[in-house]
């Protein structure tokens, strides 16, 4: 069936770093593939997505770029603020007689310390 | 525009009891997904309704189930409560009634259930 894999952490940076977290997927067809954040406390929220080959998905300064040859979705960011301390979800969706569920990677963990 | 919201956010159980929760979608939005977030196991898919109707159903037991109403809002309801059913429960909605539609999952804050 459709999978995620991606880096689990945690991981702790500091301020201004560069921050790559891995993401690779099987998958039938051609999914989309999203990066959800989860700040402590709260729910998901979506950060970027790509819905097909090569597109790049951007916000708030992350990226990822769509790669059906290497089957992966690696988010990058250029510069991490200690607010982007939170856990990170690489996913991809899968679809079923027209529903279409998510799945997640584990998460990876990130800390930003000033 | 209002987002995703979930009732109760937090809620406390014992072994044997059964619980309901509940989810509004965004305003538009026809599909209802639920999750179970676990630190063992993350994120699981446990069913979606799309119309009131289930449409596609995750690897849980029967004693998980939903339902969705006319207006969109869905219930789930775990029965006989086990210990291992604490987790914090994700309600999303997509699917916009717009031209085109919108398969973009968004998420509520969750319920997190305690199971004593």
């Amino acid at each position: 069936g459709n999978s995620v894999t991606q880096m689990e952490g945690p991981v702790t940076l500091s301020e201004e770093a560069f921050l790559t977290i891995n993401c690779t997927y099987t998958a039938t067809g051609y999914p989309s593939l999203f990066w959800y954040v989860q700040y402590p406390g709260e729910g998901l929220q979506l950060l970027l997505k790509a819905t097909k080959a090569d597109d790049k998905g951007s916000n708030k300064g992350f990226e990822a770029t769509y790669r059906k040859e290497t089957t992966s979705f690696h988010l990058e960011k250029g510069s991490v603020q200690v607010s982007d301390s939170a856990v990170y979800f690489c996913a991809l969706t899968s679809s079923q007689g027209g529903s279409e569920k998510l799945v997640f990677g584990k998460g990876m963990k990130l800390t930003v310390n000033p | 525009k209002a987002g995703v919201t979930q009732t109760p956010r937090y809620l406390i159980k014992t072994r044997g009891q059964q619980v309901t929760l509940s989810c509004s979608p965004i305003s538009g939005h026809r599909s209802v997904s639920w999750y179970q977030q676990t630190p063992g196991q993350g994120l699981q898919f446990l069913f979606e309704y799309f119309s009131e109707t289930q449409r596609n159903k995750g690897n849980f037991p029967g004693r998980f189930s939903g339902r969705q109403f006319s207006n969109s809002r869905s219930e789930m309801n775990v029965s006989t409560l086990e210990l291992g059913d604490s987790a914090l429960y994700l309600c999303a909605s997509s699917g916009s009634i717009l031209a085109g539609g919108e398969e973009t999952q968004y998420f509520g804050p969750g319920t997190r259930l305690l199971v004593l």
